[in-house]
């Protein structure tokens, strides 16, 4: 079974530039979850989708960040304009939908922003 | 106060040691607890659930006390490829499976 897949694996930019991260779940996995992993610490989630609702995004700075999955499978995640402390790797995740279902990470993309 | 502290290590150890970990959470109400591997530069994966009786799967043991807001993670006879960093993961959304990572442990087995 294949898992969730994310693009770009690396990236590198400059402040005040944009930048866009996509995930794609495991196949039938109604929850997409996207983590910030800051270098020497855990993830910290960000945002929470079931389906194409967002379940939770208390934690994500929505002047600069913005996130959308429309069809309720592919996701985005958009950082616009980055600062120096978003560098870090993001990670996308998720699961069938229920509340005990484990997540499943994807490989994440590592953002430097200079 | 964090929501989830863990000591950082990093813990040293020769293969075949038995090593444990310790974690501590602050929400009382929380429901559901996990440990997280995660190797360098990769991905976290669930190791293991941690269940209010304590539960065993092979050379790991997880344990949870409710009453002092602590679990732990015991590791037998230690192998090198128990190389890593374990994240200590609870759920405090009652059912949304949010969940908040502590920072992690890092272990480094040697031969």
């Amino acid at each position: 079974e294949a898992g969730v897949a994310q693009s770009p694996r690396y990236k590198i930019i400059e402040k005040r530039q944009s930048v866009a991260f996509w995930c794609n779940p495991i196949s039938g996995h109604a929850t997409l979850y996207w983590y910030q992993q800051i270098l020497g610490q855990g993830p910290k989630l960000l945002i929470q989708f079931q389906n194409n609702g967002v379940v939770d995004d208390s934690q994500l700075p929505k002047d600069r960040f913005s996130a959308e999955r429309l069809k309720g499978v592919d996701s985005t995640l958009k950082i616009q304009p980055a600062k120096l402390e978003d560098s870090a790797v993001y990670l996308c995740a998720s699961s069938l939908g229920g509340s005990r279902d484990t997540q499943y990470f994807g490989p994440g993309t590592r953002l430097t922003v200079l | 106060r964090k929501e989830v502290e863990q000591d950082p290590g990093p813990f040293n150890v020769p293969e075949g040691a038995t090593v444990a970990f310790n974690c501590t959470y602050s929400n009382s109400a929380s429901q559901s607890f996990f440990w997280y591997r995660q190797d360098c530069r990769k991905e976290p994966k669930l190791l293991m659930s941690v269940y209010s009786s304590g539960n065993e799967d092979g050379r790991f043991t997880a344990q949870l006390n409710r009453a002092s807001q602590y679990i732990s993670l015991l590791i037998r006879d230690s192998k090198l490829s128990d190389s890593a960093t374990y994240l200590c993961v609870v759920d405090t959304s009652g059912g949304y499976n949010k969940l908040i990572f502590g920072a992690g442990t890092r272990l480094a087995v040697h031969p």
